[in-house]
């Protein structure tokens, strides 16, 4: 299957900080990405949608002034928690989907575990 | 909206037993529907996916059904395995958006 990697794999940051998540297609173009949460033996929740050269799409209750999601090329989307606290401590995962597998397979990142001190 | 259940929450099987999980969904207008696999503190290996025209998906010892209709979808796992132990995550996908909405998860003990 195609192959999303993301970086950090995992980080602990004090209180206040931002942090920037990487996530990247290795092997093909992604026109979409996706950036989901999950907490501790809960399932993953959709933050956002973010799409090649354009504003990221947020889902209900999640604030955009806090996630920053940018999607500059088709193979990169980061995502800036910022003014962490310690409630931001979470698993997110990333996914790619564009122009590998079948329509709208998505293929999903290791995740990246974030604590907040 | 849609929404995802998954049941049972857990489930512990003795090794070599044929088992199924269980997904339903609210909303049968779905564009299609995968199965995940998630070890402890990993990410999501995909499993099977299914389209909404397709009735059943098999990859090896696994096993998906779909029905729209009812809202529900199964996996069955053969001759289970230890290594199979680990949280399976069924999700559907309501459109050409792609986006995803995921159950709770099964989580799956094999004991030897």
């Amino acid at each position: 299957g195609a192959v999303v990697s993301q970086h950090p794999s995992w980080v602990i940051c004090k209180s206040g900080t931002s942090v920037k998540i990487e996530c990247r297609s290795l092997d093909f173009q992604a026109t979409t990405m996706f950036w989901y949460r999950q907490f501790p033996k809960q399932s993953l929740m959709l933050m956002a949608t973010s799409n090649e050269g354009s504003k990221a799409t947020y889902e209900q209750g999640v604030e955009k002034d806090k996630f920053l999601i940018n999607h500059a090329s088709l193979t990169l989307s980061t995502l800036t928690v910022t003014s962490a606290h310690p409630e931001d401590s979470s698993f997110y995962i990333c996914s790619a989907k564009g122009q590998r597998g079948l329509l709208n397979e998505q293929f999903f990142g290791p995740g990246t575990r974030l604590t907040v001190l | 909206k849609q929404e995802v259940t998954q049941i049972p929450a857990a489930l512990s099987v003795p090794e070599g037993e044929n088992l199924v999980l269980n997904c339903s969904f609210t909303d049968s207008a779905i564009y299609n529907l995968q199965w995940f696999r998630q070890d402890p503190g990993k990410g999501l290996t995909s499993l099977l996916l299914i389209q909404s025209s397709q009735r059943e998906q098999t990859s090896g010892r696994l096993n998906a059904s779909l029905d729209k209709s009812s809202g529900r979808s199964t996996l069955y796992i053969a001759a289970s395995q230890p290594g199979d132990s680990a949280t399976y995550l069924c999700a559907v996908s309501g459109g050409n958006t792609g986006k995803l909405i995921f159950g709770q998860g099964t989580t799956l003990q094999v004991k030897p």
